[in-house]
């Protein structure tokens, strides 16, 4: 059964600062996505990474994945109040269903 | 881009009613389209797998006598939730990958619904 465990679950940081979002998975998956939720809305794709060693950027967000350890982490540069938001990775399964983490609720301070 | 529309946005029912939630497609063609549950603060549950033209596949656990999920057309899903309880208040969320993307496309999803029962 696949299992996503994302860490942190909660984190406030400073504006400017940087940090790592880190997503591991306990099944081998050719898929993995980040999503962003800001309260009381639905869902938006942020990336799709699906190959070993991928590495995706916008803006000051950056995403990278790793097969071999099945970690994905999400990096944030520099952050900004606007990046306040709840962070989901999800990673697709053998029977293309997409299981989420628990999630990653960023609090940037101004 | 793709948009998933959801309808209603939010619902409040009393115990015991029945409610339906819509899932559309606007611009592109979904022979499949999932269903997630979240409760607040908490992730998003897979609860069914919608196919088109076939019988959902419900998640364990999930009731499928209570959640009555249809999939009548390509762009087009319904869940009924059935004799609605207080148990039952969250935000459903559907999602949906065009079928003509790729496997490894991204889920487009609706906006949810919140769900309440008095």
């Amino acid at each position: 059964e696949l299992k996503v465990e994302q860490n942190p679950l909660f984190l406030s940081m400073q504006e400017g600062k940087n940090y790592t979002i880190y997503c591991n998975y306990s099944t081998t998956s050719d898929r993995l996505y980040w999503y962003r939720q800001d309260p009381g809305k639905s869902l938006e794709s942020l990336f799709v990474l699906l190959s070993n060693g991928a590495v995706k950027q916008e803006g000051r967000l950056m995403a990278s994945l790793d097969t071999k350890a099945r970690l994905s982490t999400l990096h944030i540069t520099a952050a900004v109040h606007d990046l306040s938001a709840t962070y989901f990775c999800a990673v697709g399964n053998r029977d293309d269903k997409i299981i989420f983490g628990k999630g990653t609720r960023l609090h940037i301070l101004p | 881009g793709a948009v998933v529309s959801q309808h209603p946005s939010w619902v409040i029912c009393k115990s015991g009613t029945s409610v339906k939630i819509e899932c559309r497609s606007l611009d592109f063609q979904a022979t499949t389209m999932f269903w997630y549950r979240q409760f607040p603060k908490q992730s998003l549950m897979l609860m069914a797998t919608s196919n088109e033209g076939s019988k959902a596949t419900y998640e364990q656990g999930v009731e499928k006598d209570k959640f009555l999920i249809n999939h009548a057309s390509l762009t087009l899903s319904t869940l009924t939730v059935t004799s609605a309880h207080p148990e039952d208040s969250s935000f459903y969320i559907c999602s949906a990958r065009d079928f003509f993307s790729s496997y490894n496309s991204p889920l487009h999803f609706g906006n949810g619904t919140r769900l309440t029962v008095t």
